[in-house]
């Protein structure tokens, strides 16, 4: 079984300040990971995804993770962050079949 | 190109009901997972459906059921709803190759009174 823990329930960010959202998995098998994000009242959004290849991956709306094996970490990043990117975050992990194992979520609160 | 959409979008029901959601797959796409958001947490797996079939299930009792069409849509059905299944219900549709990615829909708020 996979298990999924975001460190973080809720982030306060300026805006153009950088801002890491930290996700840690377990599994007993490679999986794939994934980092979505909810705008209010919205579904998921796909930001990126890790499949295999280079460890730094970039995604939509300037943001990037970071895969760390020997960790089991997947950290995700963005330098400078805008007013629009107040959202949940969600890590994701995916082994056999379709499943996603989520996260708790992080929620990214930007202040002007 | 539609992506997957969902109805209802908003339901209210009481206890001891039942309920059907439906969801219709991004174009392409023959894979629909259904997930249980609850307020303030993380999507829950339910179920899969695959060539019509459930192919993987979450840790949700029977009370929650579903169906696949031909065309690939589904639906999702809890049967004796209780207050705690007051929650976001969302579908996601991929094709079924492992690092393919998942689509979601907008979800349908279901609240339990």
């Amino acid at each position: 079984a996979q298990s999924v823990t975001q460190l973080d329930s809720q982030v306060p960010v300026f805006e153009e300040a950088p801002v890491e959202l930290r996700c840690n998995y377990s599994s007993s098998v490679s999986v794939y990971l994934f980092w979505y994000v909810q705008y209010p009242n919205q579904g998921l959004q796909l930001l990126l995804k890790y499949l295999s290849g280079s460890t730094l991956v970039k995604g939509i709306n300037g943001f990037e993770a970071e895969f760390n094996k020997s960790q089991t970490s997947f950290h995700l990043r963005k330098p400078s962050v805008h007013i629009s990117d107040t959202a949940e975050y969600f890590c994701a992990v995916r082994a056999a079949g379709n499943k996603l194992t989520f996260g708790g979520g992080t929620r990214v609160l930007v202040k002007p | 190109d539609a992506g997957v959409t969902q109805s209802p979008t908003h339901l209210i029901k009481t206890r001891g009901q039942q309920v059907t959601l439906r969801c219709s797959p991004k174009s392409g796409h023959d894979t629909v997972s259904w997930y249980q958001q609850a307020l303030g947490q993380g999507p829950q797996f339910i179920f899969q459906y695959y060539e019509e079939e459930e192919r993987q299930r979450g840790n949700f009792p029977d009370r929650f059921s579903g169906h696949q069409f031909p065309n690939y849509s589904s639906e999702l059905n809890v049967n004796a709803l209780l207050l705690g299944d007051s929650a976001l219900y969302l579908c996601a549709s991929s094709r079924r190759r492992p690092g393919n990615t998942i689509y979601f829909g907008e979800g349908s708020w279901l609240t339990v009174v």
